[in-house]
């Protein structure tokens, strides 16, 4: 079956400007997670969505961040006003259920801020 | 303040030796741990898990052992193949006050088996 998928896969922009990045999960999966890999880093948190639930945003770096899950499956997570420090790769993850650990991750959007 | 911690950011092994991952955490909540494996390029991979009700799980090469009271887990590869070379993560999750779930990862060992 489709494992989770990220679009675009690479995204080369201008400081200031916005970007989205998409992440279609996995089918059936009710929670999605979104982290971020910066060169050398671990990962890092970002949000997550669990069904109807309120996100658990604790993990934004600033209001800057921001993202939505439409219909309980589609995720665009948004950055207004890139900054060079944003540049990494933004991964994104589903699974069954929040209590459900094991995740699945999609292959990641690699952004570039110049 | 990292509460599943990584220590040693590399390692290296011959081919056909085995390999040991460590990892410890800080969090008596923690009850569930996994170990995701990562390519360059990919999303990481799911590799292994355990609870904490045992202290040891096993699949095929892989084997994950559990030492609660030193709250210390550690991966063994046997034997250890060059496609095992990636950056291996440590995760782990407890129940918090909200009675969610959320993984805490470690900042990866890259692992290099030479042929």
């Amino acid at each position: 079956g489709a494992g989770v998928s990220q679009s675009p896969s690479n995204k080369v922009t201008e400081k200031g400007k916005d970007v989205e990045l998409r992440c279609d999960p996995i089918s059936g999966h009710t929670a999605l997670y979104w982290y971020r890999q910066s060169l050398g880093q671990g990962l890092e948190f970002l949000i997550y969505f669990q069904g109807n639930s309120a996100p658990d945003k604790s993990g934004l770096p600033s209001d800057r961040f921001s993202a939505e899950r439409t219909g309980g499956s589609v995720s665009t997570l948004t950055i207004q006003r890139t900054q060079q420090e944003d540049s990494a790769v933004y991964l994104c993850a589903s699974s069954w259920g929040v209590a459900a650990e094991t995740q699945y991750f999609g292959p990641g959007t690699r952004l570039l801020v110049l | 303040d990292q509460q599943v911690k990584q220590n040693s950011p590399s390692l290296s092994v011959q081919e056909g030796r085995i390999s040991i991952l460590n990892c410890d955490y800080t969090n008596s909540m923690f009850d569930y741990f996994l170990w995701y494996k990562k390519y360059p390029a990919e999303g990481p991979t799911f590799l292994i898990s355990i609870s904490s009700i045992k202290d040891k799980n096993e699949d095929g090469r892989f084997t994950v052992f559990l030492n609660k009271s030193a709250k210390h887990l550690s991966l063994h590869i046997v034997p250890s193949q060059p496609g095992d070379s990636a950056v291996y993560f440590c995760a782990a999750s407890g129940r918090n006050a909200g009675n969610n779930r959320k993984l805490i990862w470690g900042l990866g060992t890259s692992l290099a088996v030479n042929p």
